[in-house]
């Protein structure tokens, strides 16, 4: 049982080009998050998704864009990206009422 | 609004004792989830353990165990015979209808052999 997976775990990029973080759940559960957290800082939701096509913007959701054409991937991309966009990236899905947590995408945005 | 408070930015133990980290929070709802959530330093984040509302009894899972206050809007977690693994930070959050989690700041543990 994978659970949630997410790729790359890292990824070094430059400012302005376009990034795709991946994101996979094995559960079939209808609910996943995307939270960034900056470090020294705890997780803030960036976008969260209530079923494949139903997306919606958590807290700080600028500069950032999701799809959800199946149930089990949520993909998040920085159009453009900046460097304040430099973060760890985690992704949730839920289990038992309870939200799982994937491994982290570190970003670094130069 | 749903808040979560930690009050405590930092903790430390003597390894093999007690130690026990506060939360409080704030809802109308009565029928909701809380969690204590560790993040070590390799930034993954796990699950420590988690309390129904609805539940009286207070959850454990071997070394950690909560004290559920409902009235007082209290979820302290208790961490028995502290090892050197537990160091982390811990995160105390509040789960609304929409699945959402409602986040306290985190209390840094430091373990001291």
């Amino acid at each position: 049982d994978a659970g949630i997976t997410q790729s790359p775990r890292y990824k070094i990029t430059e400012t302005g080009r376009q990034v795709t973080l991946m994101c996979h759940q094995t559960w079939s559960h209808s609910y996943m998050f995307w939270y960034r957290q900056d470090l020294g800082h705890g997780l803030r939701l960036i976008y969260y998704s209530a079923a494949a096509d139903i997306t919606d913007k958590g807290e700080v959701p600028d500069g950032y864009v999701v799809s959800r054409s199946k149930t089990e991937n949520f993909p998040l991309t920085l159009e453009s990206a900046t460097r304040s966009q430099t973060s760890v990236y985690f992704c949730a899905s839920i289990r038992g009422d309870t939200q799982y947590f994937g491994p982290g995408t570190r970003l670094t945005v130069l | 609004a749903q808040t979560v408070t930690q009050s405590q930015p930092e903790m430390s133990v003597q390894e093999a004792e007690t130690v026990t980290l506060s939360c409080t929070y704030d809802t109308s709802e009565s029928d909701y989830y809380l969690f204590w959530y560790k993040q070590p330093p390799s930034r993954q984040m796990i699950l420590v353990i988690r309390q129904e509302a609805y539940k009286q009894q207070n959850a454990t899972e071997n070394r950690f165990s909560v004290n559920f206050q409902k009235a007082a809007k209290s979820f302290s977690l208790k961490i028995s015979d502290s090892q050197l693994g537990d160091a982390a930070m811990y995160f105390c959050a509040y789960m609304d209808s929409n699945y959402q989690l409602i986040w306290g700041a985190g209390t840094k543990l430091i373990i001291k052999p």
